[in-house]
């Protein structure tokens, strides 16, 4: 069964430290990765995702994350974070082959402090 | 252009009470999904429909729960004599594209938050 498993529970960060997020899945076929952010009384929103090509993808605000094949691992990064970062974020995993559902982790809560 | 649009936000309901949430999708969009979010969990995927049909319900609970995406009106998830544990926050996902083409990407409503009593 597919999953995705996300190291980091709760990220305490000072403004302008980096960041880096892990998430791994477990899937045997092709993938789709995605990172999504719910900030505080908000909806989830993509942040950025990988289809297929470069495996470095940058998404919005700063934030790049890098698809590792061979560590079936997907980390978020960000170089200097702000403090209007503070936020939930899920990794999550679309198989192909599957009926189009998105497999979540467990989510990362990021709480930059000013 | 609306993004996708939930209700109510706030639910409150006693135990053995039903719980009715709706969810219209993006325009365009007739692909439907359900998540459930539980306290210090992440996103539990519920049901997959697209117009007067379930596609995946394999992580709908077997009993209680029902979800229905009528031909004309938004999508119905229906819990029917709710527990304290059904208390969460329910999310309603859309896409414009089925199997086939899907590329996973959704479009998320703000949720519904239930509470039971």
């Amino acid at each position: 069964a597919q999953s995705v498993s996300q190291h980091n529970h709760h990220v305490i960060l000072s403004e302008a430290a980096s960041l880096e997020l892990g998430c791994n899945y477990s899937y045997g076929g092709t993938v789709n990765l995605f990172w999504y952010v719910q900030y505080p009384g908000q909806h989830l929103q993509l942040l950025l995702k990988y289809f297929s090509g470069d495996p470095l993808v940058k998404g919005i605000k700063g934030f790049e994350a890098e698809f590792i094949k061979s560590k079936f691992s997907f980390n978020l990064r960000k170089p200097s974070v702000q403090w209007s970062d503070t936020a939930e974020y899920f990794c999550a995993v679309h198989g192909s082959g599957n009926t189009g559902k998105l497999i979540f982790g467990q989510g990362t809560t990021l709480q930059v402090k000013p | 252009n609306a993004g996708v649009m939930q209700n109510p936000r706030h639910l409150v309901r006693r135990r053995g009470q039903e719980a009715r949430l709706r969810c219209s999708p993006m325009k365009g969009h007739s692909h439907v999904y359900w998540y459930r979010q539980l306290p210090e969990e992440g996103l539990k995927f519920m049901v997959y429909l697209q117009k007067e049909n379930i596609i995946d319900e394999s992580g709908m609970p077997k009993e209680r729960f029902s979800a229905e995406f009528p031909k004309e009106g938004p999508s119905i998830l229906r819990i029917q004599q709710v527990v304290r544990g059904d208390s969460a926050a329910y999310f309603c996902a859309s896409s414009p594209r089925g199997t086939g083409s899907n590329t996973g990407e959704l479009f998320f409503g703000e949720g519904s938050r239930l509470t039971v009593l």
